[in-house]
């Protein structure tokens, strides 16, 4: 039940082109539902995200679309950059001021073809 | 402001030993949580702590424990070091507690038992 569920594992779009990834949860208890890129040899970084009360969130190329009834949420990025070619990860959090911990997607390779 | 600091970078330990990772949190984060990453397993949590307690704690053998210091600064430790124990180990802070607070991630120790 605390699993989160990412598709697909990898990803490859042209550039200009928009990239989708999806994830599923099953946990009702969770209420932050971050996005993180990461590049090889580097940690993740925090890329955009969402709090349950809200379908959709923009900041720039990137969007997160939520959908608490479905119990799923995704990332579009808009004019793919051979810059983004990385690998994406989906989170969602659970707990509060007693303790909290991050469940990660299985990740998604994303590559960018010039 | 300087982000969260990881060290050493790389490590290479036999099995039977113990290795002792530090973090720094970002400059006024309290949580420090840690996380490992494999190819196998992805990202899993560790445990998280906030004002020198452990306040969350993953599925992981006894084997793995921490420690969190009044300045914030936190140290994980593994003992009798097995092959499977071969990972990126990633610390996360942010400003406190609370399901809603952004993690920022370091760049990783990354641990070689042979």
């Amino acid at each position: 039940q605390q699993q989160v569920k990412q598709s697909p594992q990898s990803l490859i779009v042209q550039k200009g082109g928009i990239s989708i990834i999806n994830c599923a949860y099953e946990n009702t208890a969770f209420d932050y539902f971050p996005w993180y890129q990461q590049f090889p040899g580097k940690g993740p970084a925090l890329l955009i995200a969402i709090r349950p009360d809200v379908s959709e969130k923009k900041e720039g190329r990137f969007t997160i679309s939520f959908n608490k009834s479905a119990k799923q949420f995704s990332l579009h990025i808009m004019d793919s950059q051979p810059g983004d070619s990385a690998t994406y990860f989906c989170a969602a959090k659970s707990g509060g001021t007693s303790g909290s911990r991050l469940t990660f997607g299985e990740g998604t390779q994303l590559t960018v073809n010039p | 402001k300087a982000g969260v600091t990881q060290t050493p970078r790389y490590l290479i330990k036999t099995r039977g030993q113990q290795v002792t990772l530090s973090c720094s949190p970002i400059s006024g984060h309290r949580s420090v949580s840690w996380y490992q990453q494999t190819p196998g397993q992805g990202l899993q949590f560790l445990f998280e702590y906030f004002s020198e307690t452990q306040r969350n704690k993953g599925n992981f053998p006894g084997r793995f424990s921490g420690r969190q210091f009044s300045n914030s600064r936190s140290e994980m430790n593994v003992s009798t070091l097995e092959l499977g124990d071969s990972a990126l180990y990633l610390c996360a802070s942010s400003l406190a507690l609370g399901a809603w607070e952004t993690q920022y991630f370091g760049p990783g120790t990354r641990l070689l038992v042979l």
